[in-house]
């Protein structure tokens, strides 16, 4: 079946650096990719929609250049959180559009900003 | 706005307990519906899906009915085990556009 690495699974940084989050389709091309974060008990929040080889697409209140989204081939896109801060500290999770109704989600990334 | 709503939890079950999670949905056309889960320390899996009204998904003994005419995709399962501890996810995909519920957590007590 379809499958999504997502790297890292855990990163702990400090305040002010930069972290960048793989995510990649490992047995088919993924033209359109999406990046969520998971606030703590709450649900999935969707931050962007990922295009290959266009411009991310972003919801409403999230920073653009904080967040910054690179879709840069059919298997890989990453999201790199720049300038981290503590409130940056969250689970992120993508998931990559296969076909018309198939979407695979990677594992996850457990970002902490200390 | 496209949006799901999803029952409260958390839900706590005995063993073989009989599962229902309410899920309903507000879309402007007709979207396909999901439901997810997230077990302990992991990311989000495919349950079940449905992409058209009337259609019946199922895994794993979970079932789950794309009801139109009352907007609704309740996750049921028959009997649950403590292995289905876990939170569940209600979601509708329309337009390239995917939304998610709040999440439902559920215990299943040995």
């Amino acid at each position: 079946g379809a499958v999504v690495s997502q790297h890292p699974s855990r990163v702990i940084c400090k305040s002010g650096t930069s972290v960048k989050i793989e995510c990649r389709s490992l047995d088919f091309q993924a033209t359109t990719m999406f990046w969520y974060r998971q606030f703590p008990k709450q649900s999935l929040m969707l931050m962007a929609t990922s295009n290959e080889g266009s411009k991310a697409t972003y919801e409403q209140g999230v920073e653009k250049d904080k967040f910054l989204i690179n879709h840069a081939s059919l298997t890989l896109s990453t999201l790199t959180v720049t300038s981290a801060h503590p409130e940056d500290s969250s689970f992120y999770i993508c998931s990559a559009k296969q076909g018309a109704h198939g979407y695979t989600f990677g594992s996850g990334t457990r970002l902490t900003v200390v | 706005g496209d949006s799901v709503t999803q029952m409260e939890g958390p839900v706590t079950l005995s063993e073989e307990a009989f599962l229902t999670i309410n899920c309903t949905y507000t879309a402007t056309g007709y979207p396909s519906l999901f439901w997810y889960v997230q077990y302990p320390g992991e990311g989000l899996q495919l349950l079940l899906k449905a992409t058209k009204a009337d259609d019946k998904g199922s895994n794993k003994g979970f079932e789950a009915t794309y009801r139109k005419e009352t907007t609704s995709f309740h996750l049921e399962k028959g009997s649950v085990q403590v292995s289905d501890s876990a939170v569940y996810f209600c979601a509708l995909i329309l337009d390239n556009d995917m939304r998610f519920g709040a999440g439902t957590r559920l215990t299943v007590k040995p």
